[in-house]
Order: structure tokens, then sequence, then C-alpha cells
């Protein structure tokens, strides 16, 4: 168990749809990265946040995005979800936004994402 | 141009024996770190081994040693004594510094993946 937890850890639905999905990071962490892993693109970044500010922007697109709140949990907000959108969905958190290439990030179950 | 290179999809390794998943990256910055994560069929990504890229000695934990060779620029991960429960895909990944971080991010880069099969 990584410490870092996600819901739902199953989410079906249809296109066209606006989803939520939540990670609250290990304790200590004020780092929280979200990434896609899909067949055809595989493990993909999308965004990272640290202690509430956005740090960071990978390949995510403009009907998504995210927010950390003060007690540091994050939210990835998907909208007018395509079928292309069916993935899964990992958070990962780690101690600093800073730091060296040591620090590491540990991974959430993820979550999977269907769109009907 | 892809950073992180896994050249084999699959992989099948004799339990009990040794294998070796093949990673090889790209990048000019100096300061960089290199993770092997393992993705079992239920999904979630564990953390095996890091390789720093000033670190002097190969990376070790338990079964698990990093053979790294920077002037080739390749991290591969060295799986001794295979077990059944070893069978999953394995990730390397990169996380480069930028020089100036004050405002970077850490994200890490994946590559593609090896789907390591321990046969019995």
């Amino acid at each position: 168990d990584s410490g870092v937890t996600q819901t739902p850890k199953h989410l079906i639905t249809a296109t066209g749809q606006r989803v939520t999905l939540r990670c609250s990071p290990r304790s200590g962490d004020l780092s929280v990265y979200w990434y896609q892993q899909s067949l055809d693109q595989g493990l993909q970044f999308l965004i990272q946040y640290y202690n509430g500010e956005e740090r960071a922007k990978g390949n995510i697109l403009e009907r998504f995005s995210a927010q950390q709140f003060p007690d540091l949990h994050s939210e990835l907000n998907l909208s007018s979800l395509e079928l292309g959108d069916s993935a899964l969905y990992f958070c990962a958190s780690k101690k600093s936004g800073e730091g060296g290439p040591r620090d590491t990030q540990y991974f959430g179950p993820g979550t999977r994402l269907t769109v009907l | 141009a892809q950073k992180i290179t896994q050249t084999q999809p699959g992989m099948f390794v004799q339990e009990k024996e040794a294998v070796t998943l093949d990673c090889t990256y790209d990048t000019s910055d100096p300061s960089y770190g290199l993770f092997w994560y393992k993705q079992p069929s239920s999904g979630e990504m564990i953390f095996l081994i890091y390789q720093g890229s000033y670190d002097q000695q190969n990376a070790t934990e338990g079964r698990y040693s990093l053979n790294f060779q920077k002037a080739r620029k390749s991290a591969n991960l060295v799986i001794s004594a295979s077990q059944l429960g070893d069978s999953a895909m394995y990730f390397c990944a990169m996380r480069e510094v930028p020089p100036y971080s004050g405002a970077g991010s850490y994200q890490l880069t994946f590559g593609k993946g090896t789907k390591l099969s321990v046969i019995p």
C-alpha cells in the first residue's frame, strides 16, 4: 500500500458527461501529480500541483482541469467526455515540489474510467 | 523523440532464474533520476528502485538491481531468482532536473513497458 488513495476505483459514464476523480496524497506529501494511462498513449503526465498551486502542465486537454485543496487532496475534473478518454487515471504524490531527483513519486491504485 | 525506450514488449523467464529488462534513455541534463515501477494485472503502480545520475554505485533493493551504464545511457533492471508474483508490466521512467528548478516540475516520463511472464 503506497499510502495514496484514489476514489472511485471504477467509473462508467457516457459520452458528453462530466466526472470528478479524487486523490488523497500520502501524509506529509505536498506534491500531487496526475497521469493518464491508455493503450495507445501509454503513461502520460497530465498536471502537477504543489501545496495548492499548479506547478506544471503536461498533455492535458482543455476539457480537463484539476485543483488541490487546502487539505492537500486533489481532484481531476474531466468534462465533455469522449470515447478516447477511457483510461486508467493515476494520482501520485511526493514530499516536496523541489528537492533532488531522489524524491520518489508514489502512485495511488488508479481510477479506471470507461466512457460508453 | 522518445526519451525512454524499452525495446522488449514481452519477456519470459523460468521461475528462480534471473532476468534483465532493458531501458535506454535520452537526456541532455546532467542531473536526472531513473525509476522502475511494476504494474501487476490489478493495475497499481509499485515503485521498485531508483538510480540517480550522480550515484557512484548501482542501486539494489532486495532482488532488484539496476545495471546503470551512464555513458551508454542505459538503466537495465535485473530481477534475480524470479518468482511467479513477478509476472507484471515493468516500466522504466526518468525525471530530469532543469537547471533552474525554482519553478520547475519533476514529472516522470515513462517508457512503453515490458510485460514479464514468469513460467513455473
